[in-house]
């Protein structure tokens, strides 16, 4: 079974400053690798998706992320964040045979002024 | 494009009684998915949806949740009878299969008493 570990609970940092979230997997075969975005009160917003080729992926709102197979990594990063990136930040992967996502505990991030 | 929506948005009731949570996915896509997240977890598949059949609903605690998708469009998710543990935030997301990505309503944020 598939199954996503984000080590860091929470992160703060500086507006303008780069942002990096980790995101380690457990999965069999080729992943199909995810990463969301919930602001308070509100639902889930896909950032970005990887299934295969370019191991660099571009998503929305400034953000990219890298999938290492040799690490079972796919970490999200920012170069410069803004005060709205504030927000809960969830790792998933999904299995190829079916469409079911397993996600990570996620990670809180606070930006300060 | 009219995103997934979901009613009521918060609900508040006393440990035994029932509730029920509606969703509408968006037009056309043929897979939904309920989702618990319960605070500082990520969400937690409960079951899925194709068209109005059951998928996957291994997760699904049977003997207080029961969930219908009628017609393959709307579903309805009920806890009955509700226990203080289920507090949570209910989310349910539609995919149209393609490229597996899901798409989420804003949730709906359950407090029992």
């Amino acid at each position: 079974a598939q199954s996503v570990t984000q080590p860091d609970i929470h992160i703060t940092v500086s507006e303008g400053a780069s942002l990096e979230l980790r995101c380690n997997y457990s999965y069999g075969a080729t992943p199909y690798l995810f990463w969301y975005v919930q602001s308070p009160g509100q639902g889930l917003q896909l950032l970005l998706k990887y299934f295969s080729g370019d191991t660099l992926v571009q998503g929305i709102k400034g953000f990219e992320a890298e999938f290492k197979r040799s690490q079972s990594s796919f970490n999200l990063r920012k170069p410069s964040v803004h005060w709205s990136d504030a927000a809960e930040y969830f790792c998933a992967v999904g299995s190829s045979n079916d469409y079911k996502l397993s996600f990570g505990a996620g990670t809180t991030v606070t930006v300060r002024a | 494009e009219a995103g997934v929506a979901q009613s009521p948005r918060y609900k508040i009731i006393e440990k035994r009684q029932s509730v029920a949570f509606w969703c509408n996915p968006i037009s056309g896509h043929a897979t939904l998915y309920w989702y618990q997240q319960i605070l500082g977890q990520g969400p937690k598949l409960l079951i899925q949806f194709q068209n109005n059949g059951v998928v996957d609903d291994s997760q699904l605690p049977k003997d207080r949740f029961s969930a219908e998708r009628l017609k393959g469009v709307d579903s309805t998710l009920k806890i009955q009878p509700a226990k203080l543990e289920d507090s949570a935030v209910y989310l349910c997301a539609s995919s149209s299969g393609e490229y597996y990505e899901q798409y989420f309503g804003p949730g709906t944020r359950l407090t029992v008493t």
